[in-house]
């Protein structure tokens, strides 16, 4: 079937700290895979996505990088700021496009 | 502003009660959809639309009904809602069906069934 796995939270990061937050799937045809984030009492919105195998979606200094070899999409960036504490998803849909699988999403926290 | 809103808010009611939760986009666009967001479960799709009167289910349909009468609405009935089908509920749109656009979410309807 399909599915995605993300790394458990929640993450706590100092501001400035490198951020990789742990992003696997499965998928019974050729996925497209996307990072969504969730601030505080709000919809998700799309942070980046990446369509084909070794595509790098980028977007606000993150950035994730579509393996195939090794089925993931982890989310990186490499300063992060108080304002990215939110939930993220990681996210993956195949073949017609229509129907969508989300990660179990991974609280991020950055202190001052 | 284009967005998705979706209403109520916030519902609270008592189990067998039907309800409706609605959704309408202003950007005119093809795809909707209905997720429901539960505590480390992550969102899970409920039902797609591809267009008017096009609609499919996605992994967690039982229990809940959708209608696309018109391109802006896409309304999520409960006809006999029950304490497992409480949770934070999202209606999203994208913009072509069949593709792998952006959705967008509206703010969310936490319902609570007793």
């Amino acid at each position: 079937g399909n599915s995605v796995t993300q790394m458990e939270g929640p993450v706590t990061l100092s501001e400035e700290a490198f951020l990789t937050i742990n992003c696997t799937y499965t998928a019974t045809g050729y996925p497209s895979l996307f990072w969504y984030v969730q601030y505080p009492g709000e919809g998700l919105q799309l942070l980046l996505k990446a369509t084909k195998a070794d595509d790098k979606g980028s977007n606000k200094g993150f950035e994730a990088t579509y393996r195939k070899e090794t089925t993931s999409f982890h989310l990186e960036k490499g300063s992060v700021q108080v304002s990215d504490s939110a939930v993220y998803f990681c996210a993956l849909t195949v073949n017609t496009g229509n129907q969508f699988y989300f990660g179990t999403g991974t609280s991020l926290t950055v202190i001052p | 502003e284009a967005q998705v809103t979706q209403n109520p808010r916030y519902l609270i009611t008592v189990t067998g009660k039907k309800l409706t939760v609605t959704c309408s986009q202003n950007m005119n666009h093809e795809y909707m959809s209905w997720y429901r967001q539960d505590p480390g479960l992550g969102l899970r799709q409920i039902y797609y639309s591809m267009n008017v009167e096009v609609t499919d289910k996605g992994d967690v349909p039982e229990g809940y009904k959708v209608s696309r009468k018109e391109k802006r609405n896409f309304p999520l009935i409960l006809e006999s809602p029950s304490p497992n089908q409480t949770s934070l509920y999202f209606c999203a749109s994208s913009r072509l069906a069949g593709t792998y656009n952006e959705q967008f979410f509206g703010p969310g309807t936490r319902l609570t069934v007793l």
